[in-house]
């Protein structure tokens, strides 16, 4: 799976949209871009995936450019809820399907 | 809807002793994977079934750690002789093929 660079650390006001950047500037063909948050003492939570077309869920909506090589996770009104670890992953199905976590943007929301 | 379960949550061993954490997927899943995370890090991955059969388990840190899953429904992650490098969090995600995982809120492993 291809590598992911993320940024160490965001702030974002509540209310206020978050946006979540991420360069995957080796991804291959066949390879998704996942996104996962983890709030304190829990495990990853699955927010939203794609391939090659913006999507949108409840959660959030992904931004994936048109080369592919960055995408941005959008959290549309962000609460205190979430503030939490986001990890962005290129993720494959090949081989046993393993999920490559990096270090992940910690996002603290602020009152 | 019922979703991943890991237990104990906490689990407290003294150097030398065997655990077992056990983890029960979303009925249906037919892959498991379980991964360790290190205090401020990153999940790892540990290793990972396809029904009963363990097909990767390159991610196994040394002989000590043994995974099963004999019915492909629970599995468990034993550690033998536990070290104090074995402290972490063990968590568990299944997946219906090896689309997208679902986690458990892991067992933290806490060795004295």
């Amino acid at each position: 799976d291809a590598k992911t660079t993320q940024p160490t650390s965001m702030d974002c006001a509540e209310g206020r949209a978050a946006n979540l950047p991420c360069n995957h500037s080796t991804i291959s063909g066949n390879e998704y871009v996942y996104w996962y948050r983890q709030i304190h003492s829990q495990g990853p939570q699955y927010i939203i995936h794609g391939l090659k077309n913006n999507e949108t869920n409840e959660m959030a909506s992904l931004i994936i450019t048109e080369d592919r090589k960055s995408s941005t996770l959008i959290l549309p009104h962000a609460t205190l809820r979430d503030t939490a670890v986001y990890y962005c992953i290129a993720h494959g199905s090949s081989n046993t399907g393993k999920l490559i976590f990096g270090q992940g943007t910690t996002l603290q929301v602020k009152p | 809807g019922a979703g991943v379960s890991q237990s104990p949550r906490y689990k407290v061993a003294k150097r030398g002793q065997d655990v077992a954490l056990r983890c029960d997927p979303i009925s249906g899943h037919v892959s498991l994977f379980w991964y360790q995370q290190a205090l401020g890090q990153g999940p790892e991955f540990l290793t990972y079934f396809q029904n009963e059969a363990q097909l990767d388990k390159s991610g196994l840190p040394s002989d000590r750690f043994f995974a099963e899953r004999p019915e492909g429904s629970v599995s468990t992650l034993k550690i033998q002789r536990t070290q104090q490098e074995d402290s972490a969090v063990y968590l568990c995600a299944s997946s219906l093929q090896k689309d997208t995982q679902y986690f458990g809120p892991g067992t933290r492993l806490t060795v004295l």
